[in-house]
């Protein structure tokens, strides 16, 4: 599946950078994911997305903020963060993330290292 | 605590033969399952998928069978190819709840040629 893109695939950032992660889908899709998946863990939740309001916020951090300006982009701005932190972040999207049994379709993520 | 669990890290199979991929969960309020497969450097792409309501979801040579009162899913591969090599993702989500779902950590398949 091609129609979830994200940027930059791969990311070396200090722990004082701030840079940003994004996605965009191409499947006119209503409903935006961002997880994070840590070696040897499975992919965790971290925000969610309906038309544009964000309807969930897992419990993660402040250095994480995410932006969703419409239906098609998401960003993940990243500041000071920590060296457990890095990580691969994916971002998904669905057609209505309101209603359950809907598959997501996945992009191929962001390799990200804070050292 | 884990609610979905995929406990055999890896595994491998010959070409032709069928790979047995197995995952737990805990949550009696899931009730829709879904399989995904990931290949290196490449994002999890949707496989098949189950409600409750079924035990058993079959699509070409991929086939998923759910057992509830174990609370237990398979994923059946027959024949296996070497193309199939990949982590396989299940995924579960109680529906009341959305589009949450809840993942395991991903059994890496090998089908040797």
């Amino acid at each position: 599946e091609t129609g979830v893109t994200q940027t930059p695939r791969h990311l070396v950032m200090g722990m004082t950078n701030k840079k940003s992660l994004k996605c965009e889908q191409h499947l006119g899709h209503n409903a935006m994911y961002w997880y994070k998946q840590s070696a040897k863990k499975p992919l965790e939740l971290m925000f969610v997305y309906n038309f544009k309001e964000q309807t969930e916020n897992n419990s993660v951090p402040s250095r994480f903020s995410p932006e969703c300006p419409n239906s098609s982009h998401l960003f993940l701005h990243l500041h000071t963060l920590q060296p457990e932190d890095s990580a691969l972040y994916l971002c998904a999207s669905s057609q209505d993330g309101r209603r359950g049994r809907e598959t997501q379709y996945f992009g191929p993520g962001t390799r990200l290292l804070v050292l | 605590d884990q609610q979905v669990k995929q406990n055999s890290p890896s595994l491998s199979v010959q070409e032709g033969r069928i790979s047995i991929l197995n995952c737990d969960y805990t949550n009696s309020m899931f009730d829709y399952f879904l399989w995904y497969k990931k290949y290196p450097a490449e994002g999890p792409t949707f496989l098949i998928s189950i409600s409750s309501i079924k035990d058993k979801n079959e699509d070409g040579r991929f086939t998923v069978f759910l057992n509830k009162s174990a609370k237990h899913l398979s994923l059946h591969i027959v024949p296996s190819q070497p193309g199939d090599s990949a982590v396989y993702f299940c995924a579960a989500s109680p529906a009341v709840t959305g589009n949450q779902f809840y993942f395991g950590t991903g059994t890496s398949l090998t089908v040797i040629p």
